[in-house]
């Protein structure tokens, strides 16, 4: 499986700023997803990220809060932006290998907005 | 709304003992279901099954898909403590391509 690795591993944000998350993999994926886990909660999917196009948010997800940027098939980053203390989560990023469902999972961001 | 539910949410055994781990889901348009275990942060893909009544396995872990029932299961045998984590299941398919619709995970803590 891919190896994928995601920056910052962890950062304590203050309320009203902005977190850009990179998520880099070690060969060219064609399908990357963002996924937030709130604190004693499920993953729950942001967007999926396509090269050359505009991300695809899910429902309660807006680009005006959570820009994606895929420059490429190997890189991607998720700015959460104006953070809330209800920002605070573990940001996940995936990449589909062997098919859109069977992902595999970067090490995560644990954000902390205060 | 697709969703997927686990059962137990948690479940506290001894080592060696045999644990059974449910999934149920309702989503549209599904195509597989996959099982995840996570310890800390990122979780680390198990499973993944797509065909009713076959069965996958892996060393003590296997896990089964009944697409009639909307179910599936994950069973651990001679369980030890590295196996406590959060176990998840997922369901692929619904309305957006790619998409993974996460259960709340069942914590699964494994004494001496």
């Amino acid at each position: 499986s891919a190896v994928i690795s995601q920056k910052p591993s962890r950062d304590i944000c203050q309320r009203g700023t902005s977190l850009t998350i990179q998520c880099q993999v070690d060969s060219q994926v064609t399908m990357m997803f963002w996924y937030r886990q709130q604190p004693g909660q499920s993953l729950t999917l942001i967007a999926t990220a396509n090269q050359g196009s505009e991300a695809t948010y899910e429902s309660g997800f807006v680009i005006d809060k959570f820009p994606i940027s895929r420059p490429n098939l190997t890189f991607s980053t998720l700015t959460v932006s104006n953070m809330s203390p209800e920002d605070s989560s573990i940001y996940l990023c995936s990449v589909g290998a062997g098919g859109r469902y069977e992902q595999y999972f970067g090490p995560g961001t644990r954000l902390t907005v205060t | 709304e697709d969703k997927v539910v686990q059962s137990p949410l948690s479940l506290v055994v001894h080592e060696g003992d045999t644990v059974t781990l449910n999934c149920s889901y309702e989503v549209t348009n599904f195509r597989s279901l996959l099982w995840y275990k996570q310890e800390k942060k990122a979780p680390t893909f198990l499973f993944m099954l797509t065909s009713s009544g076959i069965e996958k396995k892996s060393g003590r872990l296997s896990s089964i898909l009944d697409k009639k029932e909307l179910s599936s299961i994950l069973n651990i045998t001679a369980t030890q403590t590295g196996d406590s984590a959060i176990y998840l299941c997922a369901a692929g398919g619904g309305t957006s391509y790619g998409k993974l619709t996460f259960g709340q995970g069942t914590i699964l803590t494994v004494h001496p």
